[in-house]
C-alpha cells in the first residue's frame, strides 16, 4: 500500500517566491496534518483537517501561510511570499479515524530552502 | 512551559547498554501516549503506544504515570541500529485530538 505521498521532496527557492507543497494522504484516512520541523523549534503542528475541513490552524505562523484540502485525497500548503526563516522540513501526516487513538502516518517530507 | 518536555540529550551509550528516556506532559486531560522514532533526515514513525499498565515490545518497555504526568521508554541491550531521535507524543482530546510532540531525545549507540 502506498503511504503518504509528498511532493516535491526538495525545494530551493529565492526569498519572495511562492512555494506550494503537496500531499496525498493514505486512502481512506480522513484526518490530515501539516507539520514543520527545524532544529531550533522541533516538530510543530501547523494545521490539521478532518473530513477536508480545517479544524485547528492556530499553528500557522502568519498570513503568508495557507493550506487547502479540496478533496479527501489531496492537500496543499502554500507560502507566499517565502522568507529564509521558512526553511525547514515540512511533513504531511494522515490518520484513520477522527478523535481516535489511531496513529498518524507521516510522509517523507519536503525539505524547503529559501535563499 | 512546553506541553511535552523531554531531555534533548544526546545520550551516548555503548552497545548492550540499557538506556532510559523520560518525558513529562503538562495537560492533565492528556489521554493517549506514544513513542515515535525518527532517523536522521527521515520522517517520524510510531515505535509503540504507551498504556497505563505499562507495555513491552521486545527490548523496549514503555511506562506511564498519570499521577506524575510522566512517561518513560526503556531500551535494553541497545543496538547500533537504535541510534535515532525518540519523540514523546501526547494526544489531548479536548484540543481536538491533535498529537503534541516533544522536542525529542537523541540517542547514539556506539560500538
Amino acid at each position: 500500500d502506498a503511504g503518504v505521498i509528498q511532493s516535491p521532496r526538495h525545494e530551493v527557492t529565492e526569498m519572495g517566491q511562492e512555494v506550494t507543497l503537496r500531499c496525498k494522504p493514505i486512502s481512506g484516512h480522513n484526518s490530515l496534518f501539516w507539520y514543520r520541523q527545524t532544529m531550533m523549534r522541533g516538530l510543530e503542528l501547523l494545521i490539521y483537517f478532518n473530513n477536508n475541513v480545517p479544524i485547528d490552524d492556530s499553528g500557522m505562523p502568519e498570513d503568508r501561510f495557507s493550506a487547502k484540502m479540496p478533496n479527501a485525497s489531496f492537500s496543499t500548503l502554500k507560502i507566499q511570499p517565502s522568507e529564509p526563516r521558512d526553511s525547514a522540513v515540512y511533513f504531511c501526516a494522515s490518520r484513520g479515524q477522527e478523535f481516535s487513538t489511531d496513529t498518524q502516518y507521516f510522509g517523507p517530507g519536503t525539505r524547503l530552502t529559501v535563499l | 512551559r512546553k506541553e511535552v518536555e523531554q531531555d534533548p540529550g544526546p545520550f551516548n551509550v555503548p552497545e548492550g547498554a540499557t538506556v532510559a528516556f523520560n518525558c513529562t506532559y503538562s495537560n492533565s486531560a492528556s489521554q493517549s501516549f506514544f513513542w515515535y522514532r525518527q532517523d536522521c533526515r527521515k520522517e517520524p514513525k510510531l515505535l509503540m503506544s504507551v498504556y497505563s499498565s505499562g507495555n513491552e515490545d521486545g527490548r523496549f518497555t514503555a511506562q506511564l504515570n498519570r499521577a506524575s504526568q510522566y512517561i518513560s521508554l526503556l531500551i535494553r541491550d541497545s543496538k547500533l541500529s537504535d541510534s535515532a531521535t525518540y519523540l514523546c507524543v501526547v494526544i489531548v482530546y479536548n484540543q481536538g485530538g491533535k498529537l503534541i510532540f516533544g522536542q525529542g531525545t537523541e540517542l547514539s549507540v556506539k560500538p
